[in-house]
């Protein structure tokens, strides 16, 4: 198994342009994340999914839109990108089923918007 | 709301033993701690639940207060590959976890 996948490693981009992050999982986990950290700090959540076709949103979600069109894509898309929205961006995943499991996480997405 | 970690980096010599402290203002469900190494993914501890459940991996042991909305983390014996940024993770009720700034400790041989 490759576990959590995220695809690209580094990006820049300049002040507003678009971008997606790609995240793929093949545990067959229903529940699905994505966080930023900054430098030195801890994760905030960004969105999450419980399910395909279910999204919610976390503690940060403006500037950035999900969707979840199968168990196993959670792609996060970046609108007019900011440079606020430079971060270290983490995907995880869990199967969670009424009791909570562990998330394992994706080696991550490097983003510097200038 | 975010829970509070203390204290907020510790440096130790092999052997020696650590305490890292996680508190919220608001009831807990469950408790979540994770390791990152610099440049690395987080990967998981160990998870306390209400009741004194506890799902975990490694020989880490931990204690979850849960009227007064606490949890511990006990690193004893510490090796250098304990090394990195812990962050505990509490579950508010939603499905999410909500994650404190991060403990880094730091073990010198």
């Amino acid at each position: 198994n490759a576990g959590v996948t995220q695809t690209p490693k580094f990006r820049i981009l300049k002040i507003g342009q678009s971008m997606t992050l790609q995240c793929t999982q093949d545990m067959n986990h229903n529940y699905m994340y994505w966080y930023r950290q900054d430098p030195g700090m801890g994760l905030k959540l960004i969105y999450y999914s419980v399910g395909a076709g279910i999204t919610d949103k976390g503690e940060v979600p403006n500037g950035y839109n999900v969707s979840r069109s199968t168990t196993e894509d959670f792609p996060l898309r970046l609108e007019l990108a900011a440079p606020s929205q430079t971060s270290v961006y983490f995907c995880a995943s869990s199967g969670y089923s009424g009791a909570w499991n562990e998330q394992f996480f994706g080696p991550g997405t490097r983003l510097t918007v200038l | 709301q975010q829970p509070v970690q203390s204290p907020q980096a510790v440096i130790l010599r092999e052997g020696e033993d650590a305490v890292i402290n996680c508190s919220s203002s608001k009831a807990l469900y469950s408790v979540h701690w994770y390791r990152q190494k610099h440049g690395e993914a987080p990967v998981f501890l160990m998870i306390l639940l209400k009741g004194g459940e506890q799902k975990g991996h490694e020989k880490i042991s931990a204690s979850f207060n849960e009227k007064k909305q606490q949890s511990s983390l006990y690193l004893t014996a510490s090796q250098l590959s304990y090394s990195g940024t812990y962050f505990c993770g509490t579950d508010q009720g939603a499905q999410k976890l909500v994650f404190g700034q991060g403990t880094r400790l730091t073990i010198n041989p």
